[in-house]
């Protein structure tokens, strides 16, 4: 059973807005979370991380927000450019082990 | 070389055959891992190596051999292997035990692996 969830396979955000992408978790033993960004033929690449102590974590134009009660968490991108079109995975792990737990991830398509 | 680097790029192999991935870190890490991405699935967990010693293992099946020679090196030797076992293989790296809560996992740029 998937323990991260990523409900929308796919967001279109104008050059300049804001992009929004959603992550949702079932375990509540997980206290660290990350997301990271995947061009084609490459590697995942990681972005921003929170761990589960705080409520939102900021760098640079990339801000995510964790919501514990509600087992969400959101990553905000402002203002959103074409070169953020990328793949956008969430994880998360509980500090007793490695694994990280993915979702499978959101396709993000940057206009300009 | 910086980060962390995976040979080859590109691998297809038959049923039958015998091959091996490699991966190397350049980042002074202490844990590795191999991670597996099929087709429309999240990227899973294979095996984990924290200070050279195995100690995670996924349920992989055993024609799925790894092999961790020092903290910088992980191989994954492959032999009899399946179609469905056609897929991107990842290789990551981190601090290890000694990296604490927010441990966070580095990637390579994986190991398309097609299986005929």
């Amino acid at each position: 059973d998937q323990q991260v969830k990523q409900n929308s396979p796919s967001l279109s955000v104008q050059e300049g807005r804001i992009s929004i992408l959603n992550c949702d978790y079932t375990n509540s033993m997980f206290d660290y979370f990350l997301w990271y960004k995947k061009y084609p033929a490459e590697g995942p690449t990681f972005l921003i991380s929170i761990s589960s102590i705080k409520d939102k974590n900021e760098d640079g134009r990339f801000t995510v927000f964790l919501n514990k009660s509600a087992k969400h968490l959101s990553l905000h991108i402002v203002p959103s450019q074409p070169g953020d079109s990328a793949v956008y995975f969430c994880a998360a792990r509980t500090s007793s082990g490695y694994a990280l737990n993915f979702g499978k991830g959101t396709s993000l398509l940057v206009t300009p | 070389e910086t980060g962390v680097t995976q040979t080859p790029r590109h691998l297809v192999m038959g049923m039958t055959n015998k091959k091996s991935l490699k991966c190397e870190q350049h980042l002074g890490h202490n844990a590795m891992y191999w991670y597996k991405q099929s087709a429309k699935k999240p990227l899973e967990l294979m095996f984990v190596y924290n200070f050279k010693e195995q100690t995670e293992n996924n349920s992989v099946p055993s024609r799925f051999s790894p092999e961790c020679p020092n903290s910088s090196h992980l191989f994954l030797h492959l032999h009899t292997l399946q179609p469905e076992d056609s897929a991107l293989y990842l290789c990551a790296s981190s601090q290890g035990s000694s990296g604490g809560t927010t441990d966070t996992q580095y990637f390579g740029p994986g190991t398309r692996l097609t299986v005929l």
